[in-house]
């Protein structure tokens, strides 16, 4: 069955550079949400979408911005990064029958 | 605000052994879905279980089965036939029922399984 796919799956950036990150939903999937889980921690909440348009938003540091296209798939764009930006940042997406909201495999995001 | 609460961080059962991972939660929603999901050392966050409130019987996938008490707002994950594959974090989580509400994770318990 097809997986929410992200890319890329590794980026190494520097201070005050710029950063996107793309996710593609599982076909059908109307849904989108972006994670970000630092070292050590549990995965925190960020901004998700809903038929193309912002639904919720959590935790989000006003540099980072995101947006749903109209082919369903989402990237989240960050600016000015900061060391504290690195961190696995994970997509996931749901169709609102189902409920459950199914984990792309991450973007490992490093800030040097 | 809910919050999700897991006390232990990390444990270790012997291979073959059941263990149980213990979660408590706090919200004031009646209905809302819990969930427990598994984060191997390759960090894809792979959905194991799933409850939802409502349903007073307790879900089970295979070897794994769930303890869900709703009055006392307990969800713990029990873990039967340990097998090495199973050692990873786990993060209880939790999800009010609105259609695109975002998931709430608990600090994770780390599991080891003894050969």
């Amino acid at each position: 069955a097809a997986g929410v796919i992200q890319s890329p799956r590794h980026l190494i950036k520097e201070k005050r550079e710029t950063a996107t990150l793309k996710c593609y939903p599982i076909p059908r999937h109307d849904t989108v949400y972006w994670y970000q889980q630092g070292p050590g921690q549990d995965p925190q909440f960020l901004i998700s979408f809903y038929e193309k348009m912002q639904s919720d938003k959590g935790s989000i540091p006003d540099r980072f911005s995101a947006q749903q296209f109209s082919d369903y798939h989402s990237e989240l764009n960050m600016s000015s990064l900061e060391l504290g930006d690195s961190a696995l940042y994970f997509c996931a997406s749901s169709f609102y029958i189902s409920q459950t909201q199914y984990f792309g495999p991450g973007t490992r995001l490093l800030v040097l | 605000a809910q919050t999700v609460t897991q006390s232990q961080p990390e444990m270790s059962v012997q291979e073959a052994e059941t263990v149980t991972l213990s979660c408590t939660y706090d919200t004031s929603e009646s209905d809302y879905y819990l969930f427990w999901y598994k984060q191997p050392p390759s960090r894809q966050m792979i959905l194991v279980i799933r409850q939802e409130a409502y349903k007073q019987q307790n879900a089970t996938e295979n070897r794994f089965s769930v303890n869900f008490q709703k009055a006392a707002k307990s969800f713990s994950l029990k873990i039967s036939d340990s097998q090495l594959g199973d050692a990873a974090m786990y993060f209880c989580a939790y999800r009010r029922t609105n259609r695109d509400d975002k998931i709430i994770f608990g600090k994770g318990t780390r599991l080891h399984i003894l050969p």
